[in-house]
């Protein structure tokens, strides 16, 4: 199994920067998913990582670093629409638990004004 | 379909009766999966479905849960015997091909309350 390691909460402030760490096991490990989840609708995709370094899209950047078993999600330019819970998701690398995520609790993000 | 759809989105019922959450994957998908998801925690495994077939189940907590896949298309997840801990909300996924780097895409949930 995996054991995926988020902050709980974090707050900013609207045009602020904020990043989201997460911790996870190498061991088996595939790749990384970030995933947005508004209260009470479900997660939307935002970014898969796979390989070491920074993707970027737009105001949502993900990093990876496959030795540390770290991941950030690096949000710019926050917008209160942004408050939302973001969950970190790894995916197995090999055998019968191919294809399925184990998720983070989630890090409940607020934008405030 | 547009995305993954799930009903009813609420359901609320009475300890000790049998339920059924309905899924329907995005058109072409092979690759289907349940998860459930509690307050203030990230979404659960349950099971995973690779065409009609089963891939891994293991993420079902005992054998009151079973999911079934008839025609490769639509799931249905089944509870007998409900139990006020399953009380959840439970999340179907889709993804092309089941490759463990493809996106998963999340429908709504059905948010199931046990009395």
């Amino acid at each position: 199994g995996q054991n995926i390691d988020q902050p709980t909460e974090m707050t900013a402030t609207e045009g602020a920067i904020v990043q989201i760490n997460c911790t996870y096991q190498t061991s088996g490990f595939n790749g990384l998913f970030w995933y947005q989840q508004h209260a009470g609708e479900a997660p939307t995709f935002l970014s898969y990582n796979v390989l070491d370094g920074l993707e970027e899209k737009g105001r949502f950047s993900s990093f990876l670093s496959r030795s540390k078993g770290y991941s950030y999600l690096l949000l710019k330019e926050l917008q209160m629409k942004d408050s939302a819970s973001y969950l970190c998701a790894a995916s197995a690398d090999r055998g019968s638990t191919l294809g399925r995520l184990y998720f983070g609790r989630g890090t409940q993000l607020t934008v405030w004004p | 379909g547009a995305g993954v759809s799930q009903t009813p989105s609420n359901k609320v019922t009475e300890k000790g009766k049998y339920v059924e959450l309905r899924c329907d994957p995005i058109s072409g998908h092979t690759a289907l999966y349940w998860y459930r998801q509690s307050l203030g925690q990230g979404p659960e495994f349950l099971i995973y479905f690779q065409g009609t077939g089963a891939a891994d189940d293991s993420g079902l907590p005992n054998d009151r849960f079973f999911a079934v896949r008839p025609e490769g298309s639509v799931s249905t997840l089944k509870i007998q015997r409900t139990e006020r801990g399953d009380s959840a909300v439970y999340l179907c996924a889709s993804s092309l091909s089941g490759s463990d780097t493809d996106t998963q895409y999340f429908g709504p949930g059905t948010r199931l309350t046990v009395l």
